[in-house]
């Protein structure tokens, strides 16, 4: 596999559910990105690792838990989630991250999260 | 604050030439992007410029003035697969080189 890949693609969650969206990516870069895509507004960015540790939390909720435990590869945990979370969360990596100037982001294909 | 203004959607005859507008009032200021999106799929790289003037890669070529605050990109010789979300995005210097996307432009290529 080439590239940013997530998993799920679509996920369907009640509000009490703990469910987890997986990002890999194949590219040996060193930082990566949660980004939040709501319909009609600008990305969010959400969090940032780079080199395996979060250098940005954009002022997420905490029911949003990232984990990053190499460089390869990041975690968004859900846990009592509202329907206003449902949205499509796009992963991205870089070969630097914050910091180094302008960073060219390569995304995943997202994962399109309902929220009921 | 910070705010990249794009327009929500165009529609563009193929063959023509399109030309999608994006303008910035940001604290710091170290390059624009452009992404593609086409629905349902990752936003790709089109385009970096940090200097004035405009940069041509086929197809596509994007302008950037920092004075104005303001860029474009142009679609030439469009085609249907062209119809997409494109979206601005500027880097904030003075915030670690953050990413600051606009809502993206709609473009829709018709036959």
């Amino acid at each position: 596999e080439t590239g940013v890949t997530q998993t799920p693609r679509h996920l369907v969650m009640g509000m009490t559910n703990k469910k987890s969206l997986k990002c890999e990516q194949h590219l040996g870069h060193n930082a990566m990105y949660w980004y939040k895509q709501s319909a009609k507004k600008p990305l969010e960015l959400m969090f940032v690792y780079s080199l395996e540790e979060r250098v940005e939390n954009n002022s997420v909720p905490s029911r949003f838990s990232p984990e990053c435990p190499n460089s390869s590869h990041l975690f968004l945990h859900l846990h009592t989630l509202q329907p206003e979370d449902s949205a499509l969360y796009l992963c991205a990596s870089s070969q630097a991250g914050l910091g180094s100037g302008a960073n060219v982001l390569t995304f995943g294909a997202g994962s399109r999260l309902t929220v009921l | 604050g910070q705010n990249i203004d794009q327009p929500t959607e165009m529609t563009a005859t193929e063959g023509a030439i399109v030309q999608i507008n994006c303008t910035y009032q940001t604290s710091g200021f170290n390059g624009l992007f452009w992404y593609q999106q086409h629905a349902g799929e990752a936003p790709t790289f089109l385009s970096y410029n940090v200097l004035d003037g405009l940069e041509e890669k086929g197809r596509f070529s994007s302008f950037l003035s920092r004075s104005k605050g303001y860029s474009y990109l142009l679609l030439k010789e469009l085609q249907m697969k062209d119809s997409a979300s494109y979206l601005c995005a500027v880097v904030i210097y003075n915030q670690g080189g953050k990413l600051i996307f606009g809502q993206g432009t709609e473009l829709s290529v018709k036959p």
